[in-house]
């Protein structure tokens, strides 16, 4: 069947240091890949899309890799703050190229610690 | 620009009664997909609409509908309601070219007591 899994359901971190989360699908071939923040009581906010003939894709203090060979994508956050703390998902392409209807994975908390 | 708004922000309902939520896209957005978030769990896809058509629908009950109207706003209508219908509903919208993600509204949390 297919499945998206994001490793782990909860990351704490120390303040400054690099935040790294994976994500892993199996059995879709996705023409793109994107990563989503989601505070509580609010709905996901749309952060980078990567797409499948790219191997990187940064913004700010964030970065993305997507190994389609994998079938594994991580999410890096440099220099992490306390405001980074959030729920983090991935997100793939499953109707198709080109539909635009997303999966989501179940998610990473980050906890980032002062 | 405004965001993609839903309404109401919560709304209680009985078990057995009738749920109707509601969603306006970005100005220029046709596409609207409806999500729902259970405690606990991950966004489980319910529909999409495009240009006023329903294009597909994740696996839940027929209970769950919705339509989308010529302004492309849409309506997400729960029938029979049931317990373990308790959950944010999320709504968003696209920008039909490649590179953009989903706009989210900040949901509808529905209870069903």
């Amino acid at each position: 069947s297919q499945k998206i899994e994001q490793n782990s359901e909860a990351l704490n971190i120390q303040e400054g240091k690099t935040a790294t989360l994976t994500c892993n699908y199996t059995n879709y071939s996705p023409a793109y890949l994107q990563w989503y923040r989601q505070d509580p009581g609010r709905g996901p906010v749309f952060l980078l899309l990567i797409r499948e003939n790219e191997k990187e894709k940064r913004k700010e203090r964030l970065k993305v890799t997507f190994d389609t060979t994998l079938k594994q994508s991580l999410f890096h956050i440099t220099a992490s703050q306390p405001a980074d703390s959030a729920t983090y998902l991935c997100a793939l392409d499953t109707s198709g190229a080109g539909s635009y209807q997303l999966t989501f994975g179940k998610g990473t908390k980050l906890s980032v610690i002062p | 620009e405004a965001g993609v708004t839903q309404s109401p922000t919560h709304l209680i309902k009985t078990r057995g009664q009738q749920a109707t939520l509601r969603c306006s896209p970005i100005s220029g957005h046709t596409s609207v997909y409806w999500y729902q978030q259970a405690l606990g769990l991950g966004l489980q896809f319910l529909l999409w609409y495009d240009e006023g058509e329903e294009r597909n629908r994740g696996n839940f009950p027929p209970r769950f509908s919705g339509r989308q109207f010529p302004n492309y706003s849409s309506e997400l209508n729960v029938n029979a309601l049931e317990l373990e219908d308790s959950a944010l509903y999320l709504c968003a919208s696209r920008y039909n070219r490649v590179g953009y993600g989903y706009t989210f509204g900040s949901g509808t949390r529905l209870t069903v007591v």
